[in-house]
């Protein structure tokens, strides 16, 4: 299994420019999140979502969008970047029966946006 | 609504010393706890997770903490530091639903403590 697998690793981006941030499991896991880290603030919960279908807002999700067509994707789409969405973004994935709720994190992405 | 407090952005110990990582949450039902390592440019990887039963937990490399209800504490804790644990930690708790409903089910990490192992 390779796990959970984000792309890009890195990426710079002009202030209004969109893109979407890939991640990927192959483990079958019901719920999938993306988190954004800052230095001082911690983990920071985005958007989630526990199946195919069904997406719900974290902590702060303004500016950012998701989707889940199937069980295994998850991106997450930057309509119009602004300098303050310059972060680190994790995405984790975890399978809710009984015993396994683990999240497991992918590499991250480090976004700079100018 | 849950939350999660952990004392102290940064810890210094020596090599060899006692490490004591503090986290208190706030829950309305039985939580499930975990503490997560981060090292340098890496994801998360799980220490260590409470769910049900015996309250003190055993992880990953030497690590233990103790689900104390009456405290809401889940500290974590090593009796003796390596230079390798230098690393941040992260407390997070989450509802004990299975198959949750959207809405109902989220992870709630805390700001981190990020631990120096002194030589």
């Amino acid at each position: 299994n390779a796990g959970v697998t984000q792309t890009p690793k890195f990426q710079v981006l002009k202030t209004g420019q969109s893109m979407t941030l890939q991640c990927a499991q192959d483990m079958n896991h019901e719920y999938m999140s993306w988190y954004r880290q800052d230095p001082g603030m911690g983990l920071r919960l985005i958007h989630y979502s526990v199946g195919a279908g069904i997406t719900d807002q974290g902590e702060v999700p303004n500016g950012y969008n998701v989707s889940r067509s199937t069980t295994e994707d998850f991106p997450l789409r930057l309509l119009s970047a602004a300098p303050s969405q310059t972060s680190v973004y994790f995405c984790a994935s975890s399978c809710h029966t009984s015993g396994s709720e683990t999240q497991y994190f992918g590499p991250g992405t480090r976004l700079l946006v100018l | 609504a849950q939350s999660v407090t952990q004392l102290g952005s940064h810890v210094s110990v020596s090599e060899g010393a006692l490490v004591l990582l503090r986290c208190n949450y706030s829950s309305s039902v039985p939580p499930y706890l975990f503490w997560y390592v981060q090292y340098p440019n890496q994801g998360l990887q799980l220490l260590l997770k409470y769910t049900t039963g015996a309250t003190l937990v055993k992880g990953i490399n030497g690590f233990e903490a103790e689900f104390k209800k009456s405290e809401t504490s889940f500290h974590l804790t090593k009796p003796s530091a390596h230079m390798s644990d230098a690393a941040e930690y992260f407390c997070a708790v989450t509802l004990s639903p299975v198959r949750p409903t959207s809405g109902t089910y989220k992870y709630i990490f805390g700001t981190g403590t990020r631990l120096k192992v002194l030589a």
